[in-house]
């Protein structure tokens, strides 16, 4: 069956350290792969997407790697910030052209 | 990119009543729309796809006759949980593919409590 595996722990960092999340997946052949941040309460924010060819992309203080022989992908948070503290979720397309599935997510709080 | 909502973004109801959810797509036309559902620390879990003039497209082991779904436009899709108990108690959201499936926007996600 198809999984997707995030850091089960919280992660706790100190504000101006990088984060890096982890994200692995099982019996998907993804054309894309997709961060989202969840704040409490609130529905998931879309981040950033890499697609199959790329291995890395960025966005200001984020960087997404994506190893499809590994099948990970590693989302970083370079100096972050008390203001990053959020679940951050990894997503895969279920099967083409169709909605999403998301990890469980991982728990990010930096400390100031 | 597009902005949607839900409303009520909380509800409280009795065992045994029917709620229903609103998600409407603000600023983008959206014949499909996609509702999922995330119980406490735990991901989100696709419930259905609604599309706009036909019938909802429900994800196995999701009773169509409880959650049910109605696209009437191309902006607004509503979800009722029909005689809601409390193992129905989770956050409910909607996405609009905005441009795309790769490209999902999502609602602020509807808190039902269940007494």
């Amino acid at each position: 069956s198809q999984k997707i595996e995030q850091n089960s722990e919280a992660l706790n960092i100190q504000e101006g350290k990088t984060a890096t999340l982890t994200c692995n997946y099982t019996n998907y052949s993804p054309a894309y792969l997709q961060w989202y941040r969840q704040d409490p309460g609130r529905g998931p924010v879309f981040l950033l997407l890499i697609r199959e060819n790329e291995k890395e992309k960025r966005k200001e203080r984020l960087k997404v790697t994506f190893d499809t022989t590994l099948k990970q992908s590693l989302f970083h948070i370079t100096a972050s910030q008390p203001a990053d503290s959020a679940t951050y979720l990894c997503a895969l397309e279920s099967r083409p052209g169709y909605a999403l599935n998301f990890g469980k997510g991982t728990s990010l709080l930096v400390t100031p | 990119g597009a902005v949607v909502s839900q409303h009520p973004s909380r509800v409280i109801c009795k065992s045994g009543t029917s709620v229903k959810i609103e998600c409407r797509s603000l600023d983008f036309q959206a014949t499909t729309m996609f509702w999922y559902r995330q119980f406490p620390k735990q991901s989100l879990m696709l419930m259905a796809t609604s599309n706009e003039g036909s019938k909802a497209t429900y994800e196995q082991g999701v009773e169509k006759d409880k959650f049910l779904i109605n696209h009437a436009s191309l902006t607004l899709s509503t979800l009722t949980v029909t005689s809601a108990h409390p193992e129905d108690s989770s956050f409910y959201i909607c996405s609009v593919p905005a441009g795309g499936p790769d490209t999902q926007y999502f609602g602020p996600g509807t808190r039902l409590t269940v007494l």
